[in-house]
């Protein structure tokens, strides 16, 4: 059983497109995270949701749009897709609340996002 | 601004040493610190972790050492194991709770 999964895997999509990558876990944690590693390999953080609300959100394009149906979801949406987007996505869970300290984050295995 | 310091991108060992991956930060408000291993196609894994309030923790094999004047930390692997071979992950977070990486240190084990 796998703690934390995302899907697609993998996703090769043109310019311009609109893409979901979907993320769950069933590790009853409260907290939910999407990370991006760019080409330079750095893992930076893009949104954060505790029990269903947004609690960061770094300097990201309006095109991303992250959304929690429950707590054990938190799906990523990007409108009109850009060659800059190309990147690995992590989705990840911890049961701590920001201010509880980090140990805890367990991430999903990725979606390498390519856009052509 | 890149607040957490990777500043060795590879590193190889040989197997049975002891390797050493270090990491350095800037900002001084950041009081929880973590090492992280990642196996290609998979998601990074936590390993180990310090608190500010200390200078070292061991766990096995692995120990990571703080030196806060210095903001720098450090992982100590020994004895390094083929297994070991993997990009290494420093991260750090401050009272908000969220984790910022550094750029990560591929270590490869010689056997």
């Amino acid at each position: 059983d796998t703690a934390v999964s995302q899907t697609p895997k993998y996703l090769v999509t043109q310019m311009g497109n609109d893409k979901s990558i979907k993320c769950e876990q069933n590790l009853g944690h409260d907290t939910m995270y999407w990370y991006k590693q760019d080409s330079k390999k750095f893992l930076k953080i893009m949104f954060s949701y505790n029990n269903k609300e947004l609690i960061i959100n770094e300097t990201v394009p309006n095109r991303f749009s992250p959304k929690s149906p429950d707590k054990a979801h938190l799906n990523l949406h990007i409108n009109s897709l850009e060659l800059g987007d190309s990147a690995v996505y992590f989705c990840a869970s911890s049961a701590q609340t920001p201010g509880q300290g980090a140990s805890g984050y367990t991430f999903g295995s990725g979606t390498r996002l390519t856009v052509v | 601004d890149q607040q957490v310091k990777q500043n060795s991108p590879s590193l190889s060992v040989q197997e049975g040493r002891i390797s050493i991956l270090n990491c350095d930060y800037t900002n001084s408000m950041f009081d929880y610190f973590l090492w992280y291993k990642k196996y290609p196609a998979e998601g990074p894994t936590f390993l180990i972790s310090i608190s500010s309030i200390k200078d070292k923790n061991e766990d096995g094999r692995f120990t990571v050492f703080l030196n806060k004047s210095a903001k720098h930390l450090s992982l100590h692997i020994v004895p390094s194991q083929p297994g070991d071979s993997a990009v290494y992950f420093c991260a750090a977070s401050a009272r908000a709770g969220k984790l910022t990486f550094g750029t990560g240190t591929r270590l490869t084990i010689i056997p």
